[in-house]
């Protein structure tokens, strides 16, 4: 089984500020990584796919970048909505995988 | 609009046995392989199973196999899980939740959950 890491578990950022978040995985996925935002209450979001990818509906200011064992999700400047906790999952091998999640929590 | 609803859970004592539905519209239900994803309360997501499109392949957690079967009726737009033997650890909300499709298995679309809870 691919374990996913991420990092930080807790994030303090202020309005209109860059958040960066890391993956990484125990052993390489090529660029089979997504990440997923998830509210209080709410079911999870598919942010980006295939690494780089972003979903439909998803804005610019969410970016995904790696390959391999080590992943980034950039949010370019935190809008109010962004607080949450965002989830890395790798799509290379069976079983599919989650990352522990990183929280972003407004500083 | 793609809508997943599910529906099925409840409180269930150990060992016992429970069948959670997921009834999609808004989508060609039977072009999509479908999974189940979990959440036990305050912890992180965890991939339960999928089953491809025609409903011939699937796969499962190994934290479930041998206990859980996922199943799909394409005629009814309707996704299943059946959750036998359960256990304290099977308590969570789970979610349907469509794949994204072209090769990538990951969720694009999710339900709101039904919770599960296994407890005497």
């Amino acid at each position: 089984e691919i374990v996913m890491t991420q990092s930080p578990a807790t994030l303090s950022v202020s309005p209109g500020e860059r958040a960066t978040l890391s993956c990484r995985a125990s052993q390489s996925v090529s660029s089979n990584l997504a990440w997923y935002q998830q509210k209080p209450g709410q079911a999870p979001r598919l942010l980006i796919y295939g690494a780089s990818t972003r979903a439909t509906g998803i804005p610019a200011r969410f970016s995904g970048s790696g390959s391999g064992t080590e992943f980034t999700l950039t949010i370019s400047s935190l809008q109010s909505e962004d607080f949450a906790v965002y989830y890395c999952q790798q799509h290379n091998n069976w079983p599919l995988t989650f990352g522990q999640g990183t929280k972003v929590e407004i500083k | 609009e793609v809508q997943l609803l599910e529906s099925g859970g409840d409180l269930v004592q150990p060992g016992g046995s429970l069948r959670l539905s997921c009834a999609a519209s808004g989508f060609t239900f039977s072009s999509y392989a479908m999974s189940w994803v979990r959440q036990a309360p305050g912890k992180g997501l965890e991939w339960v199973s999928l089953i491809y499109s025609g409903g011939s392949t699937t796969y499962y957690a190994d934290s479930v196999k041998g206990r859980f079967t996922i199943s799909r009726d394409n005629s009814k737009n309707t996704l299943y899980l059946q959750m036998n033997s359960l256990r304290a650890d099977d308590t969570a909300e789970y979610y349907c939740a469509k794949v994204t499709g072209s090769g990538y298995y990951t969720w694009d679309y999710w339900g709101q959950g039904t919770l599960v809870t296994v407890s005497s």
